[in-house]
């Protein structure tokens, strides 16, 4: 299974709503979709899992939806810290795989 | 608190082995509800798992690498080792240590990362 994120770059100014997807090439269930994100020189951290379920330490303007083949990642309002790198993952039983990532940079 | 530290040579050359070890704190290696996971990061470009052990010593590979991957614990030093053997130029990458969580299947805890370097 191939996972898909779109766009490569999102360019967007701290206020604003941004809006990451992640396509998968065949239907996935939708308990094994994370997100993580990741900051320059660190390493990732999980976001949401479940294509939903924020993770404890996870802002609750960061949230998770989708179903089937099609994810989405949205913050509702970035803040400064939320410039980062992207990436959703799914185990399909054998293979875990990642998304080659959004970048999120400043406008 | 978990944390998860990795440990190893940064620099080989050409056909050695990488061995690498992840060091974990606050969490037993024998619990049952998770596994152990090695994966890495060329510069610049996205994650690619390498393998997972769990506490009945269980593995898993990600068959790309062609046999190359061997993953082990030592649970009396909370320890998981990870050797790669014939290194290349193109394993240049930073070699990642995480906590698999066995609910969603995916990474909930990671080490800071080690750089590794293959050169000639």
């Amino acid at each position: 299974i191939v996972l898909t994120q779109s766009p490569g770059t999102l360019s967007l100014s701290p206020g604003e709503r941004a809006t990451l997807s992640c396509r998968a090439s065949q239907r996935i269930d939708s308990k094994f979709l994370t997100w993580y994100q990741q900051k320059r020189g660190q390493a990732p951290r999980r976001l949401i899992y479940g294509a939903s379920t924020r993770h404890p330490d996870t802002p609750e303007r960061f949230s998770g939806s989708g179903s089937r083949t099609d994810f989405t990642l949205t913050i509702s309002r970035l803040e400064p810290e939320d410039f980062a790198v992207y990436y959703c993952q799914h185990y399909d039983g054998s293979l875990y795989t990642f998304g080659q990532g959004t970048n999120l940079e400043v406008k | 608190q978990v944390t998860l530290k990795e440990s190893g040579r940064v620099v080989l050359k050409p056909t050695e082995t990488l061995t690498l070890t992840c060091t974990v704190s606050g969490f037993s290696l024998n619990d049952a509800r998770v596994g152990w996971s090695w994966i890495r990061q060329p510069p610049g470009k996205a994650l690619e798992w390498l393998a997972h052990i769990f506490s009945n010593d269980g593995k898993s590979y990600n068959t790309s690498l062609k046999n190359r991957v061997t993953i082990s614990k030592d649970t009396s030093r909370s320890q998981v080792m990870l050797s790669m053997t014939n290194m290349d130029p193109v394993d240049t990458a930073t070699y990642f240590c995480a906590r698999l969580s066995t609910w969603a299947y995916d990474f909930d805890y990671w080490g800071q990362g080690i750089l590794v370097t293959v050169s000639s």
